[in-house]
């Protein structure tokens, strides 16, 4: 069965300093992976997806991940966190068939100044 | 373009109380999925529909019905809300099936049953 885990539930950095948010994936095919944002009291947004294609996906706000089936891993990261980076993030993969995603528990971003 | 949108943003129900909460989206996106949101287990997919006039069960449908009578609603019942259901539910639309197609999400409803 597919599954995605999170392996941080809550990852604080300073403002200006790399950012590292885990995500493993279990899946007996090719899956499609998204990295989704919601910030507080919002809907969720697209941070970007991989689908397959270059295993390296950028995406919106600097953040990008890469797809590594020898690790099973789809990591996010961006070079330098922004205050405005702070949200929690939700690693996402797609069943395929009506596209049902199965979501990881989220990670909480705090930026601090 | 509005998106995805949810109506109420907010509601208190009391145990036994029934409501439906509306989700509209003008992209006309065929997909259309309604999710709970609770602490620790992210999202987890309640019902879903491929087109107009067709619905089907997700991961925790116990409790909801759902309605999809026109392309750009997608209705979710609480026939008999229970505490249980206290949570935030998102409505989610998405244009094809290729498993790659980004979901774009409502705002939100919160739900609190006493």
């Amino acid at each position: 069965a597919q599954s995605v885990t999170q392996l941080d539930s809550h990852v604080s950095v300073s403002e200006g300093t790399p950012v590292l948010l885990r995500c493993n994936y279990s899946s007996s095919y090719s899956p499609s992976l998204f990295w989704y944002v919601q910030h507080p009291n919002k809907g969720l947004q697209l941070l970007l997806k991989y689908t397959s294609a270059a295993t390296l996906v950028k995406g919106i706000n600097g953040f990008e991940a890469e797809f590594k089936k020898s690790e099973t891993s789809f990591h996010l990261t961006k070079p330098s966190a922004h205050m405005s980076d702070a949200a929690e993030y939700f690693c996402v993969v797609s069943l395929g068939g009506f596209q049902k995603l199965v979501f990881g528990t989220g990670t909480r971003l705090l930026v601090s100044p | 373009n509005a998106g995805v949108t949810q109506t109420p943003k907010f509601r208190v129900l009391k145990t036994g109380q029934s409501m439906t909460l509306l989700c509209a989206q003008d992209m006309n996106h065929e997909y259309m999925y309604w999710y709970r949101q609770d602490p620790g287990m992210g999202l987890r997919l309640i019902h879903y529909s491929v087109g107009e006039g067709t619905t089907a069960k997700g991961e925790v449908p116990d409790g909801y019905n759902v309605s999809r009578l026109k392309k750009q609603n997608f209705l979710l019942g609480l026939e008999s809300a229970a505490p249980s259901q206290t949570s935030v539910y998102f409505c989610a639309s998405s244009y094809g099936t290729s498993g790659a197609e980004t979901q774009y999400f409502g705002p939100g409803t919160r739900l609190l049953v006493l």
